[in-house]
């Protein structure tokens, strides 16, 4: 069974540019979560996609944006990147009406 | 909003002692989840609670869904080093039919040999 995969690793931006993380959820997983971890807190919930659309979402703004494929992998669009935005992305993949949320690595952003 | 307070911040221990922290919110949960994280990596599921008073165990881990919804604790027996990382309480609330996880801060764990 394959677990959640997330790329790249680690990406450096500069303030203004946009950035597209990429998820694969685990096998038999139909639900994405993305959070956003800034260093030394715990995860925030930014948003979550079930059936390529949107199902829920946290207290970050529009230009936090998203996709979800048939095959069920999922995208995080970040535009207009702020310093603040430098953060661990994580992705997590679940079943819809199972809470349990398997997480990736997450993809390391730096912002410049 | 909800939040979830996260005690102790930090503990440091000796290896063989029996650790305890706890999570506590103001709002009521109907599913806690307990989370490991390593440095650099993603965090790793180790026990989920759906039941109020569920008392779960998972090795040298017992987690409890406390009784009023709003808290829950983590023992871990007879630790050892490579339980050194963060521990991570996360709910989810009766309300949301999302899977929006709120978070606690994390309680680092150091094993001293």
């Amino acid at each position: 069974e394959t677990g959640v995969t997330q790329s790249p690793t680690h990406l450096i931006k500069t303030r203004g540019q946009q950035v597209t993380l990429r998820c694969s959820s685990q096998s038999g997983h139909n639900t994405v979560s993305w959070y956003q971890q800034a260093l030394g807190q715990g995860p925030q919930f930014i948003f979550q996609y079930y059936r390529e659309e949107e199902n829920g979402r946290g207290n970050f703004p529009p230009r936090f944006s998203g996709l979800q494929f048939p095959n069920y992998s999922s995208e995080l669009n970040v535009n207009a990147l702020e310093l603040d935005d430098s953060a661990l992305y994580l992705c997590a993949s679940s079943i819809t009406g199972v809470f349990e949320q398997y997480f990736g690595p997450g993809t390391r952003l730096t912002v410049t | 909003g909800q939040q979830l307070n996260q005690s102790p911040q930090s503990m440091f221990i000796q290896e063989g002692e029996d650790v305890s922290m706890n999570c506590t919110s103001s709002s009521i949960f109907n599913t806690w989840l307990w989370y490991k994280q390593d440095p650099g990596e993603g965090p790793v599921l180790l026990i989920a609670l759906y039941k109020a008073g569920e008392l779960t165990s998972n090795g040298r881990l017992t987690a409890q869904f406390g009784i009023t919804r709003k808290d829950s604790f983590l023992n871990i027996s007879a630790s050892i080093p490579s339980d050194v990382g963060i521990y991570f309480c996360a709910g989810l609330g009766g309300s949301s039919n999302t899977g929006k996880l709120i978070f606690g801060q994390g309680t680092t764990l150091q094993v001293k040999p």
